[in-house]
């Protein structure tokens, strides 16, 4: 059983296009963060959310975290094929960062 | 810039071999992980360290060892290596703890066992 469950798994798209991935738990995290992977690379981390509720931008990006610190949502506006990847969530628990399953984004020109 | 560096990058093991993939930075982070990556399970944790002398389980830890003597290196231990444990490993890499905290992730070493 996942902690963190990621939803879609996979998602392809058309350039320009708007999409909304989503994190989701049953378990509090002291906080969120959104990593974005590369074939044959090692995550990235794009954002980190602490505070329920909160809301963060990075560019045509929007991170938020559900107010009881519990889901989280990434949401691209636009999308380009320089956003094409595998896009992680990862929550902060006791100490240790337990990762979703990841959604692999397709954006075709 | 170095950052995180693992090695080797590929590795084929054959079943009941042993094998140490390293794991260097040069951050002088104290906080520092082991994950594997499977697909669609995203990364699961194997080990970790809070600093030198300390390491703990993660959620996989079985048939691996770990050791942390210094700050720098985090080495992670394949005792006798089974096929379930094809796979990419990452290491990773922090100040401290992964609360809040950006985490530094190496470039991955590519094991299959045969």
């Amino acid at each position: 059983t996942q902690l963190l469950e990621q939803s879609p798994q996979f998602l392809s798209i058309q350039e320009g296009e708007n999409l909304t991935v989503y994190c989701n738990s049953s378990s509090v995290f002291s906080s969120l963060q959104w990593y974005r992977q590369e074939p044959g690379e090692g995550p990235v981390l794009l954002v980190t959310v602490v505070t329920g509720g909160e809301v963060k931008k990075l560019k045509r990006l929007t991170f938020q975290f559900g107010d009881a610190r519990k889901d989280s949502s990434l949401h691209i506006t636009a999308a380009q094929p320089g956003d094409t990847g595998l896009y992680l969530c990862a929550g902060a628990r006791g100490g240790k960062l337990i990762f979703g399953q990841g959604t692999e984004l397709s954006v075709k020109p | 810039n170095a950052g995180v560096t693992q090695t080797p990058k590929f590795q084929v093991l054959k079943t009941g071999q042993s094998m140490t993939l390293q794991c260097a930075q040069d951050m002088n982070h104290e906080y520092m992980s082991w994950y594997r990556q499977d697909p669609g399970m995203g990364l699961r944790l194997i080990h970790y360290s809070v600093g030198a002398g300390i390491t703990d389980q993660g959620e996989v830890p079985n048939g691996y060892n770990v050791s942390r003597s210094t700050t720098e290196d985090f080495p992670l231990r394949l005792l006798s290596a089974a096929p379930s444990q094809t796979s990419v490993y990452f290491c990773a890499s922090s100040y401290a703890g992964s609360s809040g905290n950006t985490i530094y992730f190496g470039e991955g070493s590519w094991l299959t066992v045969v």
